[in-house]
């Protein structure tokens, strides 16, 4: 099966709230983690991404937290706006654990955002 | 204006017919990506290219093709040997295989 996994296929939030989309990852040896926003017909864009040498980094209204205890990546989004309504996958590297070159993705989050 | 571009962004093709995917970067990158998305799924890798005249097989390379004959661009071929060809397919390069992946826009493929 999947190394990368989301806990919730769907989340609805209101405007203005904030958004946190989980996603679990099996392999102990992975050491960088992406997050990318699809929108409907369009590529994957690339938003934040960490290493396994931190456990948060911070963006434009976004913010990525590793645990690697549990191994758990979140993606919190403030202040949800409209516009932010997409898909959203994380995906991990294995690094110099694996092939470098290969990311595994999630199976991605739809993320509604209601006026 | 840089980036990544595929074309064409629909594709219409018969069974049994060969079709190209064209995949042009002006980022510089070493590598490139190829990967397939179906429906409510996540992304699975074709192919891969670390450097030009070198490419590797990914999850899912049976019925696909690719060359990289230039850093710059990076075609893939869906061959009538893939059963399953209609999916949305995504180009992606990196500066190197530890890096972001950017992705182009896709192209759309159906099998009519």
């Amino acid at each position: 099966g999947e190394s990368v996994g989301l806990h919730l296929p769907t989340l609805s939030v209101q405007e203005g709230d904030n958004s946190i989309i989980n996603c679990a990852y099996s392999n102990s040896a992975s050491d960088y983690f992406i997050w990318y926003k699809q929108e409907s017909g369009k590529g994957p864009q690339f938003i934040i991404d960490i290493r396994s040498n931190m456990d948060k980094r911070q963006g434009q209204r976004v913010t990525v937290l590793l645990n690697k205890t549990v191994k758990h990546l979140s993606l919190q989004i403030a202040a949800t706006q409209p516009g932010d309504s997409a898909v959203y996958f994380c995906a991990e590297n294995m690094g110099s654990g694996g092939s470098n070159y290969k990311l595994t993705f999630g199976k991605g989050t739809l993320l509604t955002v209601n006026p | 204006d840089g980036g990544i571009t595929q074309s064409p962004k629909y594709l219409f093709r018969k069974e049994g017919q060969n079709v190209t995917l064209s995949c042009e970067q002006n980022l510089n990158h070493d590598a490139m990506y190829w990967y397939r998305q179906d429906p409510g799924q996540g992304l699975r890798l074709i192919y891969y290219s670390q450097i030009v005249n070198d490419f590797q097989k990914g999850d899912i390379a049976e019925g696909y093709s690719v060359s990289r004959e230039k850093k710059e661009s990076f075609p893939l071929t869906v061959t009538s040997a893939q059963k399953n060809p209609t999916a949305f397919y995504l180009c992606a390069s990196s500066a190197s295989g530890l890096d972001t992946q950017y992705f182009g826009p896709g192209t759309r493929l159906t099998v009519l």
